[in-house]
């Protein structure tokens, strides 16, 4: 079985740039969900998809905007980057089963806008 | 809304000496709680979680954590820390409704000394 993976590991852009970061769901999962990590902070929920569509949302802009694909990958998308976007950005993925389900994350895309 | 509260920033301890993690929680139904750890350039692993049932949870690694409902408390503990323990420890609450959400405290940086 495959864990959660993501891509790429390390990302440097300038701000005012578009960035796309990858998440590759392990088997058999049907929910994503993006999370920011600021330096010294716990990770702060961005928005969750399940069956690609979105069905929740943390206090993010709409500039962090998403996509799930029919084989449960999905990516973070986030325009006109700004300086407050360097983060390690984690996905989770889960069996949305009507009962909770434990969450399972990647290793992170580490983010640095310049 | 949830919210979960951990006050101690950091913490130093012996190799060997006993370890405890506070975590308190806020959330108006009963909550699943988990413990994450993630070492420097790392995701998160999952600890242990609890879900229902028994109060004093079994986790990996030598870790246990005990919910008490009185206190709002979900205190990570270990009988002796070992060096490879040193790590940053996250303890969150999550919740249904209408998709899953995670909420994460802030963390708690622990340092092991020889």
């Amino acid at each position: 079985e495959t864990g959660v993976t993501q891509s790429p590991t390390h990302l440097i852009k300038t701000r005012g740039q578009q960035v796309t970061l990858r998440c590759s769901s392990q088997s058999g999962h049907n929910t994503v969900s993006w999370y920011q990590q600021a330096l010294g902070q716990g990770p702060q929920f961005i928005f969750q998809y399940y069956r690609e569509e979105e069905n929740g949302r943390g206090n993010f802009p709409p500039r962090f905007s998403g996509l799930q694909f029919p084989n449960y990958s999905s990516e973070l998308n986030v325009n006109a980057l700004e300086l407050d976007d360097s983060a390690l950005y984690l996905c989770a993925s889960s069996l949305a089963s009507g009962e909770y389900n434990e969450q399972f994350f990647g290793p992170g895309t580490r983010l640095t806008v310049l | 809304a949830q919210s979960v509260t951990q006050p101690d920033i950091h913490i130093t301890v012996s190799e060997g000496a006993s370890l405890e993690l506070r975590c308190n929680y806020s959330y108006g139904a009963t909550p699943y709680l988990f413990w994450y750890v993630q070492s420097p350039g790392q995701g998160l692993q999952l600890l242990l979680k609890y879900f229902s049932g028994d109060t004093l949870v079994q986790g990996i690694k030598g870790f246990e954590a005990e919910f008490k409902r009185s206190q709002s408390s979900f205190n990570l503990r270990k009988p002796s820390v070992h060096w490879s323990d040193a790590a940053e420890y996250f303890c969150a609450v999550g919740a249904l409704g209408g998709y899953q959400k995670v909420t994460f405290g802030t963390g708690t940086k622990l340092q092991v000394i020889p």
